[in-house]
């Protein structure tokens, strides 16, 4: 079964950075994935896609201190120089045939 | 500019019927997948059918499958989600999303609150 994990939250301080997981179900490590961030109170906005090499295509008006990068199974957004506005739940998605799939998403604070 | 937006939301009693829609400009609407979306208070994303562009191909997932009728008019650039025998499970903001075919979402709407409850 296709499934996407996400630890809960995560935090840093501002100006620092952050980096969250998403990790794919076994059997499932060369699909690619996608990021959103939902700020509070907002719709989900696309960030960047991360395919399994690694590489990645952000969305229209991405600010360069959003990255991504993956390993195996392993699925990575890097936040650099933290913005207060950064505090948002991101959320990790994935595909297959006739479905979509959601990560649980992670909180992230900035202290 | 991208612009989806949602309408139709509103209260409804445990097995009543809604009908969301989705009204899509700035890009060919004809051209791409559509899904939508929910959240339910507090939770996370849960996506629920996806219609391509012809309409050749629609997919639900189980929670909602015999209930919900995803659908839209590619002439009026609008996805619409016809949602009957309503739970209070389904109470959730419902967002309307595009996609290049079976792949990432890179827009979504704004959401519409859609509340069961007696």
């Amino acid at each position: 079964q296709l499934l996407l994990t996400q630890s809960p939250s995560a935090s840093a301080s501002l100006g620092a950075s952050v980096k969250l997981t998403c990790t794919l179900s076994s059997g499932h490590n060369t699909y690619a994935i996608a990021w959103h961030q939902q700020q509070p109170g907002k719709g989900p906005r696309y960030l960047m896609k991360v395919n399994s090499d690694g590489s990645h295509r952000k969305g229209d008006g991405i600010p360069d201190r959003f990255s991504g990068s993956s390993s195996g199974a392993e699925h990575y957004l890097t936040i650099s120089s933290l913005q207060s506005e950064d505090e948002a739940d991101y959320y990790c998605q994935t595909w297959d045939t006739g479905l979509w799939v959601f990560g649980g998403g992670t909180k992230v604070t900035v202290l | 500019q991208v612009q989806l937006v949602e309408s139709g939301g509103g209260l409804v009693k445990p097995g009543g019927s809604l009908r969301l829609s989705c009204a899509a400009s700035g890009f060919t609407f004809s051209d791409y997948y559509m899904s939508w979306i929910r959240q339910a208070p507090g939770k996370g994303l849960e996506w629920i059918s996806y219609i391509t562009s012809g309409v050749t191909t629609i997919s639900y997932a189980d929670v909602v499958k015999g209930r919900f009728t995803i659908s839209r008019d590619n002439a009026k650039k609008s996805l619409y989600l016809q949602m009957n025998s309503l739970r209070a499970e389904d109470t959730a903001v419902y967002y309307c999303a595009r996609s290049w075919k079976v792949t990432e979402i890179d827009y979504w709407g704004q959401g519409t609150l859609v509340t069961v409850s007696s």
